[in-house]
């Protein structure tokens, strides 16, 4: 079983939709990150949790909302999806001494 | 701040050859640095980090990446490339403030020709 589960694995939806993106662990760790990935942009930090109390912008924020449920578990909405939120996002955990280990993925298309 | 450029969107190599995955870095400080691969449909693994430990870095599959900081770079390397080696790459550089916001560099996606 994957350590970091990312669900649903692909996702189209239509403008103006709510979306939910749900992410969870198995490694124990207290700290959990979103990031989308964009072609030529590489990886971009939109919202990161260091325990279930800390929510933390990152540099992409706006048009996003994140839910710490539990110590493994990390959501990102979209409250009204828009067509230039369609990219791959990505889930990943550390637990402050590791690099990050990341999820398989959500690909998202907002049409 | 702190940023990433990677050099090259694309490399193409011939099977055996050498690959170089060129990555330069903007910090005010030395940073931690990384290089992850993506190989298609999957995340983000990791290759090899640079916490300022030894400045040649040995990572999976043979990779291996030297911290320069007079030419604030961290090349990656392999002597000789294999079919299984295509995939994307990303280099990435974060603070020491072990919050590990890794800051991406938008990648460079590596073709293996037989």
């Amino acid at each position: 079983d994957a350590d970091v589960t990312q669900t649903p694995r692909n996702r189209i939806t239509k403008t103006g939709k709510r979306i939910m993106l749900e992410c969870s662990q198995t490694k124990g760790h207290d700290r959990m990150y979103w990031y989308r990935q964009d072609p030529g942009l590489g990886l971009r930090l939109i919202y990161y949790s260091f325990d279930v109390k800390d929510i933390n912008k990152g540099e992409i924020s706006d048009g996003y909302s994140v839910s710490r449920q539990a110590q493994a578990k990390f959501s990102l909405s979209l409250e009204s999806a828009i067509p230039n939120q369609t990219a791959l996002y990505f889930c990943a955990t550390s637990d402050g001494g590791s690099p990050l280990h990341f999820g398989n993925g959500t690909r998202l298309t907002v049409t | 701040a702190q940023s990433v450029t990677q050099l090259g969107s694309h490399v193409s190599v011939s099977e055996g050859a050498l690959v170089l995955l060129r990555c330069n870095y903007s910090s005010s400080v030395p940073p931690y640095l990384f290089w992850y691969v993506q190989y298609p449909n999957q995340g983000l693994q990791l290759l090899l980090k640079y916490t300022s430990a030894a400045t040649l870095v040995k990572g999976i599959n043979g990779f291996e990446a030297e911290f320069k900081k007079s030419e604030t770079s961290f090349h990656l390397t392999k002597p000789s490339a294999h079919m299984s080696d295509a995939a994307e790459y990303f280099c990435a550089v974060s603070g020491k403030d072990s919050s590990y916001k890794l800051i991406f560099g938008s990648g460079t996606r590596l073709l293996v020709r037989p």
